[in-house]
């Protein structure tokens, strides 16, 4: 059971540069998420997702897109790199609230993106 | 806003004594409280929460954690620290809608010989 796989795990962006950050997970959970940590400032909600074909803004929504053709997928798409979005990126995904697992989120490894 | 406060940086305790990473929640309505670890490199994995029920929760790798609402904390303990122990933690707060999680700022516990 691989869990929540995110792809590339690092990668350096010029400035203006566009890219996807891929997330895919095989746990059928209906609530994908994507996060950024930045040093000393925790977690902050970037976008999620609570099931295919419905996404909504997080905390910091700037400058990101996202879609959710699937279930198992929920890419993050940098249109214009900037320097403010050099960070690392979590995907995470979860069950709905209700269950056993209600607010349990399952992390991918992350991805380092630094913008040049 | 619902929000999360972790007042320690950092915190050091040596291996084999007791240990405690506090944390302090702002909500409205009754919360829903986490506490995850990051170890180097890694995403965040889940430790434990308190839901309802007895405010006292365990979780993973002997930790432990009290829920106290008169005085709006969830604090993580544990009773004997190991080497091993030694990571970010982070005290998270349900949001309500879709599980999203609002997370604090992280505490680095260094447990040392």
């Amino acid at each position: 059971n691989a869990g929540v796989t995110q792809t590339p795990k690092f990668r350096i962006l010029k400035i203006g540069q566009s890219m996807t950050l891929q997330c895919t997970q095989d746990m059928n959970h209906n609530y994908m998420y994507w996060y950024r940590q930045d040093p000393g400032m925790g977690l902050k909600l970037i976008y999620y997702s609570v099931g295919a074909g419905i996404t909504d803004k997080g905390e910091v929504p700037n400058g990101y897109n996202v879609s959710r053709s699937t279930t198992e997928d929920f890419p993050l798409r940098l249109e214009l790199a900037a320097p403010s979005q050099t960070s690392v990126y979590f995907c995470a995904s979860s069950a709905p609230n209700g269950g056993p697992l209600t607010g349990e989120l399952f992390f991918g490894e992350g991805s380092r993106l630094t913008v040049l | 806003a619902q929000s999360v406060a972790q007042p320690e940086d950092q915190v050091n305790v040596a291996e084999g004594n007791p240990l405690t990473v506090k944390c302090t929640y702002s909500v409205s309505g009754n919360p829903y409280l986490f506490w995850y670890v990051q170890y180097p490199n890694r995403g965040l994995q889940f430790l434990l929460k308190y839901i309802t029920g007895d405010n006292l929760v365990k979780g993973s790798y002997g930790f432990e954690a009290e829920f106290n609402k008169s005085q709006t904390s969830f604090h993580l303990k544990k009773p004997s620290a190991l080497v091993s122990d030694s990571a970010l933690y982070f005290c998270a707060v349900n949001t309500g809608t879709a599980s999203k999680l609002t997370f604090g700022t992280g505490t680095r516990l260094q447990v040392t010989l």
